[in-house]
């Protein structure tokens, strides 16, 4: 009954490699988002997706390329894997009321990605 | 662009002492919110604590409380009573008002805390 998860949770390998992250939520939220979280733990979005449409995307290289099959799930995809894109990668959900109440984000468990 | 700040890199407090998180942050707009959230070692992220910034009385639950002063823009978080379990990063967070598109959160940089026995 995890509200947010994602798979893999550790993620190892080597430079130059293409990979996925998946995330999915069953709180029927509308509303997911992509966070980034480097070695010194700074936190910083990525992308945000509301009913399978993209909102929020900050500056993140074109290797990157999140995924929406539908509300529930985004995916991250990651082409041509770099030593920098080592990190831990945060999928979180909310559900978004235009212009009233501001609903928590739920955070998944995150994904270790090490790039060899 | 919004930035949050967070001055101490690492705290500690005896058990079931007092202790208090700084964190300011710097943003134009008027409607905003201000959250907290607690990473222990399993890396999950937890919400701690929010401000509506249109409220003035600050925000509590149970142990903790925030000290959230609009002009200074500081929003500081007190946790009395300290437990092992509060051993944690704790993160200050922000977004702007409930606008459609403003969902993101813009986090401070972190503060370890540490609970000594």
């Amino acid at each position: 009954d995890t509200a947010v998860s994602q798979t893999p949770k550790y993620l190892v390998t080597q430079m130059g490699n293409d990979k996925s992250i998946k995330c999915e939520q069953n709180l029927g939220h509308d509303t997911m988002y992509w966070y980034k979280q480097d070695s010194k733990k700074f936190l910083k979005i990525m992308f945000s997706y509301n009913n399978k449409e993209l909102i929020i995307n900050e500056t993140v290289p074109n290797r990157f390329s999140p995924k929406s099959p539908d509300k529930a799930h985004l995916n991250l995809h990651i082409n041509s894997l770099e030593l920098g894109d080592s990190a831990v990668y945060f999928c979180a959900s909310s559900q978004v009321e235009r212009g009233g109440r501001v609903n928590e984000q739920f955070f998944g468990p995150g994904t270790r990605l090490t790039v060899l | 662009a919004q930035t949050v700040t967070q001055s101490q890199p690492e705290m500690s407090v005896q058990e079931a002492e007092t202790v208090t998180l700084s964190c300011t942050y710097d943003t134009s707009e008027s409607d905003y919110y201000l959250f907290w959230y607690k990473q222990p070692p399993s890396r999950q992220m937890i919400l701690v604590i929010r401000q509506e910034a249109y409220k003035q009385q600050n925000a509590t639950e149970n142990r903790f409380s925030v000290n959230f002063q609009k002009a200074a823009k500081s929003f500081s978080l007190k946790i009395s009573d300290s437990q092992l379990g509060d051993a944690a990063m704790y993160f200050c967070a922000y977004r702007e008002g409930p606008n459609f598109g403003n969902e993101k959160l813009t986090f401070g940089t972190g503060t370890r805390l540490t609970i000594i026995p």
